[in-house]
């Protein structure tokens, strides 16, 4: 059975600009959660999404933005790229309470 | 109070020892735990989960929950230079999001 994958792995982008990170959720799971995971600060609930719809959020600004698809793939987009945003970005998919995260996608903004 | 701490170490045992981590969580109305496993550049793997007071063990781990004080720990028993990770305790909150410990990192030293 195929994991979550995520795409791409590793991602340089200038402040400013705008990123847009994808994941394919494990076959049947209909949720997929988005994580940020910056150096010192652990891992930080993003967005949720289940069924297409955005479920919840976590204290983020409106620049994280995100979509599912009716094949429950998601996005994460991220406009006006701060420093700050250097982190690596975990997607997990669900059919219960446990996660099964991705490998990530390395973002680095100069 | 941080809803889940955790050590973040380092904490270097020799191979072969009995690794013993730990986190704290700060409310009494958290149902279920687990542990994840996260290798250098990887996303956290599932380990173990418990809904329950007392200990679950599967093969050389055993998590242990007391609800009664707030604590949660995952044992290791004949740790190996390959259990050499960051290990992140995670809770749901009332919302469903998952409350992730900033993770302890161990070293097995051969």
């Amino acid at each position: 059975e195929a994991g979550v994958t995520q795409s791409p792995t590793h991602l340089i982008k200038t402040r400013g600009q705008q990123v847009t990170l994808r994941c394919s959720p494990i076959s049947g799971h209909t949720s997929v959660y988005w994580y940020q995971q910056a150096l010192g600060l652990g891992l930080q609930f993003l967005l949720w999404y289940d069924e297409g719809e955005e479920r919840n959020r976590g204290n983020f600004p409106p620049r994280f933005s995100g979509r599912q698809f009716p094949n429950y793939s998601s996005e994460l987009n991220v406009n006006a790229l701060e420093l700050e945003d250097s982190a690596l970005y975990l997607c997990a998919s669900s059919s219960d309470a446990p996660r099964t995260f991705g490998s990530g996608t390395r973002l680095t903004v100069v | 109070q941080k809803e889940v701490e955790q050590d973040p170490g380092p904490l270097s045992v020799p191979e072969g020892a009995i690794v013993s981590l730990n986190c704290t969580y700060s409310n009494s109305a958290f149902q279920y735990f687990m542990w994840y496993r996260q290798y250098s550049r990887k996303g956290p793997e599932l380990l173990m989960y418990t809904y329950s007071s007392g200990n679950k063990e599967d093969g050389r781990f055993t998590a242990q929950v007391d609800k009664s004080s707030k604590y949660i720990s995952l044992f290791i028993r004949d740790s190996q230079p390959s259990d050499s990770a960051t290990y992140l305790c995670a809770t749901p909150n009332r919302d469903d999001k998952i409350i992730f410990g900033k993770g302890t990192r161990l070293h097995i030293l051969p």
